[in-house]
């Protein structure tokens, strides 16, 4: 079974930091490019970053670039996330998503997703 | 950039047909056919419905279908039902991003 389980979130400080885990299953993970797409409670969902499959190729949305590095290891079949210099505005449930040929495609597969809150 | 215009909200009764609109700018909705719509249950993951403006994931009811006209992507649900009761967004490639709609609250009455 094709499958994506996010890990890694959880309660942390304004100005903290954290790293998200993303474990694929069922799939040849190096062949595909994989993004991080969040979600704020009671919000839409928002873009965050893209990593081609041999990781050559990164993408950041202007309200990340900076402070949260995406990377990955293939031969781990996972995605990261590490996020720094967090804010409120940062608190969502982050979503790893499967992306099929590059950054013009469209998510075909997600993860359940993983909650990051960011309070004092 | 901003993200993509939905309306916030649409209804349809069982049986009929709704469409969702997503609009954008040239330099996004309007200048590449790379528009996909995502269907989303209250605390579950999105789920894909349209890829490349018109196409269907395998497996994917043809009640659900895709167009585009200048800026405005449009998503189709015909025959209404129950269990398409769901927020709704709207995605575009942008050349160095990806945009997402606001999302649209669909009611089945």
């Amino acid at each position: 079974e094709v499958q994506l389980v996010e890990s890694g979130g959880g309660l942390v400080q304004p100005g903290g930091s954290l790293r998200l885990s993303c474990a694929a299953s069922g799939f040849t993970f190096s062949s595909y490019s994989m993004n991080w797409v969040r979600q704020a409670p009671g919000k839409g969902l928002e873009w965050v970053s893209y990593i081609s499959g041999s990781s050559n190729v990164i993408y950041d949305a202007d309200s990340v670039k900076g402070r949260f590095t995406i990377s990955r290891d293939n031969a781990k079949n996972s995605l990261y996330l590490q996020m720094s210099s967090l804010s409120a505005d940062d608190t969502a449930v982050y979503f790893c998503a499967r992306v099929g040929r590059d950054m013009t495609d469209a998510y075909d597969i997600w993860g359940q997703g993983t909650m990051v809150t960011v309070s004092s | 950039q901003s993200a993509l215009t939905q309306p916030a909200s649409v209804s349809g009764s069982p049986g009929q047909s709704i469409t969702i609109s997503c609009t954008g700018t040239s330099s996004d909705v309007g200048g590449y056919d790379f528009v996909s719509w995502y269907q989303q249950h209250p605390g579950k993951a999105p789920k894909l419905l349209i890829y490349d403006v018109t196409k269907r994931p395998s497996g994917l009811s043809n009640r659900f279908s895709g167009s585009k006209s200048g800026n405005t992507a449009s998503l189709t649900i015909s025959g209404l039902q129950a269990e398409d009761e769901a927020d709704y967004y709207c995605s575009s490639y942008t050349s160095t991003s990806v945009l997402f709609g606001g999302g649209t609250k669909l009611t089945v009455l």
